[in-house]
């Protein structure tokens, strides 16, 4: 079956980074992008960008761009999401999501997700 | 960026009740929309793709409908698994851009 699998949680002091990893199987990893969306406590859903496997192009939301880069290694169908001087409010649980379009049917969604990985920042 | 705005954002419903959610964008986005439920401590579960339908799995209970910048997610007799909070999102430009969600609560 398909699945993303990501690593485990981290706590990071503010200025610090954070690289979060997910693991896909159950599918040819190139052919779908992989999507970060984020979680603070007790709030919604925070999209942060994603990135094509197949070639690496990326596409960052604002709020984060310059201090994020996710990455792929094909070679173990892996994706991973560095965000650098973290700040209190990058407080969340981290999601990866596999990114699933269809012709005719929209712009695509995100399944299935990663089980999350919660990042706190604290000093 | 396209806003997207939930209402209401919690109710309380009882089992076999039927539930209707709205989703509204701040622009047109067609058919452009994705419905999402989260358990609490659990990632989003997708339910609904492209306004109305329904992905493999999902219990023919759900159900969704709209276009345009106006959408609904309806939910049939509920069911206890079907507590839970659920969140739009739209797909026609990126950012892609959530509903801040809507908590559906046991009466």
């Amino acid at each position: 079956q398909v699945q993303l699998v990501q690593s485990g949680a981290e706590v990071r002091e503010p200025g610090a980074s954070v690289k979060v990893s997910c693991k896909a199987s159950g599918y040819t990893f190139i052919s779908y992008d992989i999507t970060w969306v984020r979680q603070a406590p007790g709030q919604g859903l925070e999209w942060m960008g994603w990135i094509s496997p197949y070639n690496g192009n990326t596409n960052y939301a604002q709020k984060v761009q310059g201090r994020v880069t996710m990455t792929t290694d094909t070679s173990t169908s892996t994706a991973y999401m560095e965000l650098r001087s973290l700040r209190s409010d990058d407080t969340a649980v981290y999601y990866c999501a596999r990114v699933v379009v269809a012709v005719g049917a929209g712009g695509g969604w995100f399944d299935p997700w990663g089980q999350g990985t919660l990042v706190t920042v604290s000093s | 960026d396209i806003q997207m705005t939930q209402s209401p954002s919690s109710l309380s419903a009882s089992v076999g009740d039927r539930v209707t959610i709205t989703c509204r964008a701040s622009q047109s986005i067609s058919s452009h929309l994705n419905w999402y439920q989260q358990k609490p401590g659990k990632a989003p579960k997708f339910l609904i793709y492209a306004a109305s339908n329904l992905q493999s799995g999902v219990p023919s209970r759900f159900s969704g409908s709209g276009s345009g910048t106006d959408f609904t997610l309806t939910i049939s007799n509920l069911q206890p698994e079907d507590f839970a909070t659920y969140y739009c999102q739209q797909s026609y430009s990126t950012p892609r851009t959530f509903g801040q969600g809507t908590k559906v609560e046991i009466k």
